[in-house]
């Protein structure tokens, strides 16, 4: 079955380290987000993709980074830099409409980031 | 600039009873609207989306939502809550600006308990 994985699924970070999460989709599509997951705040985006070797900023990207080398692969790293990066960080893709934005997102199972 | 306000952060209701989610809408330009649901420690599933076709969109396991304009509404409903029904559940509107990245705006969710 087509789908998104992430991994791994639960991911310590030791003060001043960085950490990749991985997400990875069978479903051919060309669009990629990254959203972070905080209780009672919503999803909110940190990064997108809507083709290879290309990326946005979104509205929280401050002290994380992302490649997108490959199609099917969108690697999100949380830096150093980021804070409080203790959160549930979900991984998406959809297909590009034609009318652009009427296509629905698909969500991997998340990663649950801590700090140790 | 497009926003989603999903009133009520907790809505508890009886097994048997109706479910009523509310969300309203901010946009400029006809709207793509979607519901999702999310379970604990599991990503987000696709409900229903409305994409300017009917304006009583059904989606699955007995939801559905309609489509006001006239009262920028969206919200979402199923005339017999079942146990298997909580879980927190996403308005999103699809960011329509002029470059259809397919972008989403979530609101904050709403949490569904259902008692027996």
């Amino acid at each position: 079955d087509g789908g998104i994985t992430q991994s791994p699924k639960y991911l310590f970070r030791k003060e001043g380290q960085n950490v990749t999460l991985s997400c990875e989709q069978n479903l051919n599509h060309d669009a990629m987000y990254w959203y972070r997951q905080d209780p009672g705040q919503g999803l909110r985006l940190i990064y997108y993709s809507q083709i290879v070797n290309d990326f946005q900023k979104g509205d929280i990207a401050e002290g994380y980074s992302v490649s997108r080398e490959k199609k099917e692969s969108f690697p999100l790293t949380v830096t150093s830099a980021q804070k409080n990066p203790t959160a549930f960080y979900l991984c998406a893709s959809s297909r590009q409409g034609a009318a652009g934005g009427n296509q629905p997102q698909h969500f991997g199972d998340g990663t649950r980031l801590s700090i140790l | 600039a497009q926003s989603v306000t999903q009133l009520g952060s907790h809505v508890s209701v009886s097994e048997g009873a109706l479910v009523l989610l509310r969300c309203n809408y901010s946009s400029s330009v006809p709207p793509y609207l979607f519901w999702y649901v999310q379970y604990p420690n599991q990503g987000l599933q696709l409900l229903l989306k409305y994409t300017s076709a009917a304006t009583l969109v059904k989606g699955n396991n007995g939801f559905e939502a309609e489509f006001k304009k006239s009262e920028t509404s969206f919200h979402l409903t199923k005339p017999s809550a079942h146990m298997s029904d909580a879980a927190e559940y996403f308005c999103a509107v699809s960011d329509r600006g002029s470059s259809n990245t397919g972008k989403l705006i979530f609101g904050q969710g709403t949490t569904l308990q259902v008692k027996p």
